[in-house]
C-alpha cells in the first residue's frame, strides 16, 4: 500500500524558514517523480513543485521560485521541501504527492499545515 | 503559465442528476488533463487522467472528455458520496496549474 507521511508543518514568523518532509513507503520511491501541492485555508489547490525520480531535475511555480527548494533522499525514501523567506500568503496545507507521467498526481499524503504569522 | 478556467464555480444538484463540469485551458494542452475530487478536510483524489481515462477504483459514473483546450467531467447519476469539490489540472507543461474548483452541493 502506498503511503506518504508528511511532517514539519508549524507556525513560523514572516521571513522565517521551515523544512517539510514526506516519508514514502509501499512503492519504489526512486522510480517516481514527486510533487508538492498546497491549499490555502478555504481556497483552491495550487501546484508548487516537482522533482524527478533521480532528483536531477526540478520545477517550481513562479511564486516560490528562489525561496523554496525541493529535494529528495532516495536512500531514505524521503521527499523534502525547504521553504525560506516565508510570507503570509504561503500559509497553507502542504500535500506530498506522487506523480506519474501521463497519469498525474495519483497518490496524496495527508497534508501538513504551515502557518506564517507574527 | 497556462490558465485553467472551470465552470461553474459551484452548482446545486440532486441525487440521480447528471452533472457536467467544464474546464478550459488558455492554450491547447492535447489531452494532458486530469480531474480530482476533494472532500472537506481530505486530500484530493485522482478521478480521470489523460482527459478520459478512469483511474483504477473510480466508479464508472464518472467520465471525462475533450482535447485541445476544452474538457468536460460528467457524473452520470450523482450519488450522495459525490458531493465534493472538483478540480482540473493541466499535465501539459510546467508549472502545472489547477482550475479554481467546482463545488457540487446538495439541492
Amino acid at each position: 500500500e502506498v503511503q506518504l507521511l508528511v511532517s514539519g508543518g508549524d507556525l513560523v514568523q514572516p521571513g522565517g524558514s521551515l523544512r517539510l518532509s514526506c516519508a514514502a513507503s509501499g512503492f519504489t520511491f526512486s522510480s517516481y517523480a514527486m510533487s508538492w501541492v498546497r491549499q490555502a485555508p478555504g481556497k483552491g489547490l495550487e501546484w508548487v513543485s516537482v522533482i524527478t525520480g533521480a532528483g536531477g531535475s526540478t520545477s517550481y511555480t513562479d511564486s516560490v521560485k528562489g525561496r523554496f527548494t525541493i529535494s529528495r533522499d532516495n536512500s531514505k525514501n524521503t521527499l523534502f521541501l525547504q521553504m525560506n523567506s516565508l510570507r503570509a500568503d504561503d500559509t497553507a496545507v502542504y500535500y506530498c504527492v506522487r506523480y506519474v507521467g501521463g497519469k498525474g498526481l495519483d497518490y496524496w499524503g495527508q497534508g501538513t499545515l504551515v502557518t506564517v504569522s507574527s | 503559465a497556462i490558465q485553467m478556467t472551470q465552470s461553474p464555480s459551484s452548482l446545486s444538484a440532486s441525487v440521480g442528476d447528471r452533472v457536467t463540469i467544464t474546464c478550459r485551458a488558455s492554450q491547447g494542452i492535447r489531452n494532458d488533463l486530469g480531474w480530482y475530487q476533494q472532500k472537506p478536510g481530505k486530500a484530493p483524489k485522482l478521478l480521470i487522467y489523460a482527459a478520459s481515462s478512469l483511474q483504477s477504483g473510480v466508479p464508472s459514473r464518472f467520465s471525462g472528455s475533450g482535447s485541445g483546450a476544452d474538457f468536460t467531467l460528467t457524473i452520470s447519476s450523482l450519488q450522495p458520496e459525490d458531493f465534493a469539490t472538483y478540480y482540473c489540472l493541466q499535465d501539459y507543461n510546467y508549472p502545472r496549474t489547477f482550475g479554481q474548483g467546482t463545488k457540487v452541493e446538495i439541492k
